[in-house]
């Protein structure tokens, strides 16, 4: 079972809409979560990294909250833009080693 | 300040062919990590590298996998006698220092193995 899990797996949302894209985790012990953006043919790109002690941090249109105690993220996507057409990756830094646990991505299409 | 830097970015090799993917960190980062993409599937990691040292290859295939990074050049991943299932997209990211801080992907590598 994968240590990271994403839902929705794909969304479809109209231009300038909202939404919110959820991250389980059961990596323990836990450093830090990010969240990455993945343009098709592209290497994913940082949008916010997150401690435990942090519960939410913004990046421009993009807000990403966490809740260390149920192993909860997730990323709200403000006035979507066409750009943001992507898979959204959470990740989660394992405490004491180098290690990286990825999710599958979060495919998000914009629709003017 | 140029990103991750990596070549070829698409790969055709014939089965049974050796396959060699080459990642450039970013200037002034000494701490490489490469990653499997599968279609459909989320990024796995495979080996972190520093200068002329793996420091974790656990995630790399026992057997035809190899990877290096030089004191000088980039990294090179090396896959031998390829087979259809090495299809998949490769990406390399680096780091100033350890995993502690961020690491910055490289645009990856696309291997697809006919």
């Amino acid at each position: 079972k994968n240590q990271v899990e994403q839902s929705p797996q794909s969304l479809i949302i109209l231009e300038g809409k909202n939404c919110t894209l959820q991250c389980n985790y059961t990596v323990s012990p836990f450093s830090n979560l990010r969240w990455y953006k993945q343009d098709t043919g592209r290497g994913p790109v940082s949008l916010t990294i997150m401690t435990f002690s942090e519960n939410t941090k913004s990046n421009g249109r993009y807000t990403a909250t966490l809740d260390a105690d149920t192993k909860q993220s997730s990323l709200h996507i403000t006035a979507s833009q066409l750009s943001d057409s992507a898979s959204y990756i959470c990740v989660v830094r394992v405490r004491g080693n180098n290690r990286l646990a990825f999710g599958k991505g979060n495919q998000v299409v914009v629709i003017p | 300040n140029a990103g991750v830097m990596q070549n070829p970015r698409h790969l055709v090799r014939r089965r049974g062919q050796e396959a060699r993917l080459r990642c450039s960190p970013m200037k002034g980062h000494s701490h490489v990590y490469w990653y499997r993409q599968l279609p459909e599937e989320g990024l796995k990691f495979m080996v972190y590298l520093q200068k002329e040292n793996i420091i974790d290859e656990s995630g790399m295939p026992k057997e035809r996998f190899s990877a290096e990074f030089p004191k000088e050049g980039p990294s090179i991943l090396r896959i031998q006698q390829v087979v259809r299932g090495d299809s998949a997209a490769y990406f390399c990211a680096s780091s100033p220092g350890d995993s502690f801080r961020e690491q910055y992907f490289g645009p990856g590598t696309r291997l697809t193995v006919t």
